[in-house]
């Protein structure tokens, strides 16, 4: 079974400044996705990232990028040059072969972007 | 515009009533899933289906049915829907393999 783990309390981060939300995950298929959802409050779920396990290189798209660290199975989302809008939910969540295509969630991390 | 969309957006109904909340997406995905989301728990999937009438549990499948007649279209039916039901709930697809998931807007759930 796969599992996501997301501990970070809710995070206040200045306009402008990085922020880095942490995930770690847990499952035993040699072949797995990680990905990184955004909601905010109006509820609907936003695909930012994602990283194959398999992927040489860290992914990155526009303002996000995911430190991905296989050895130590942790997929951290780092936002940079926060802005007002980014102050959402924030979910990790996983596939792997095995898993159906079934996305295993984290219980995710709230982010507060302040001016 | 490749999309996933669920109906209703908002529903309020009450103990017993049965309902249906239908999805349906328009990318030609084999694979549809149905998550409910409650606060501190984060997602968690319902049910899933491989293919046209190829359907199966999910974590949390109790009080809840699904059917797969068309490839596009995945309807959640709650015989009848209990206060513990109260969610909101995510229909989504992907054409498969360790893909994107696409997410329809959700669908806010009220029992009474």
């Amino acid at each position: 079974a796969q599992k996501i783990t997301q501990t970070q309390p809710g995070m206040f981060v200045q306009e402008k400044e990085a922020v880095t939300l942490d995930c770690t995950y847990d499952t035993s298929d040699p072949s797995y996705g990680l990905f990184w959802y955004k909601q905010p409050s109006s509820g609907e779920m936003i695909f930012l990232i994602y990283q194959g396990s398999y992927d040489q290189q860290n992914a990155t798209e526009g303002r996000y990028s995911l430190n991905f660290q296989k050895a130590r199975k942790s997929a951290n989302l780092v936002i940079s040059a926060s802005q007002l809008g980014d102050s959402a939910m924030y979910f990790c969540a996983m596939t792997g072969v095995s898993g159906n295509n079934r996305l295993a969630f984290g219980k995710g991390n709230q982010v507060v972007v302040i001016p | 515009e490749a999309q996933v969309t669920q109906n209703p957006r908002y529903l309020i109904t009450v103990t017993g009533k049965k309902l249906t909340v239908t999805c349906s997406q328009n990318m030609n995905h084999e694979y549809m899933s149905w998550y409910r989301q409650d606060p501190g728990l984060g997602l968690r999937q319902i049910y899933y289906s491989m293919n046209v009438e190829v359907t199966d549990k999910g974590d949390v499948p109790e009080g809840y049915k699904v059917s797969r007649k068309e490839k596009r279209n995945f309807p959640l039916i709650l015989e009848s829907p209990s206060p513990n039901q109260t969610s909101l709930y995510f229909c989504a697809s992907t054409p498969g393999g360790a893909g994107e998931l696409f997410f329809g807007e959700g669908s806010r759930l009220t029992v009474l």
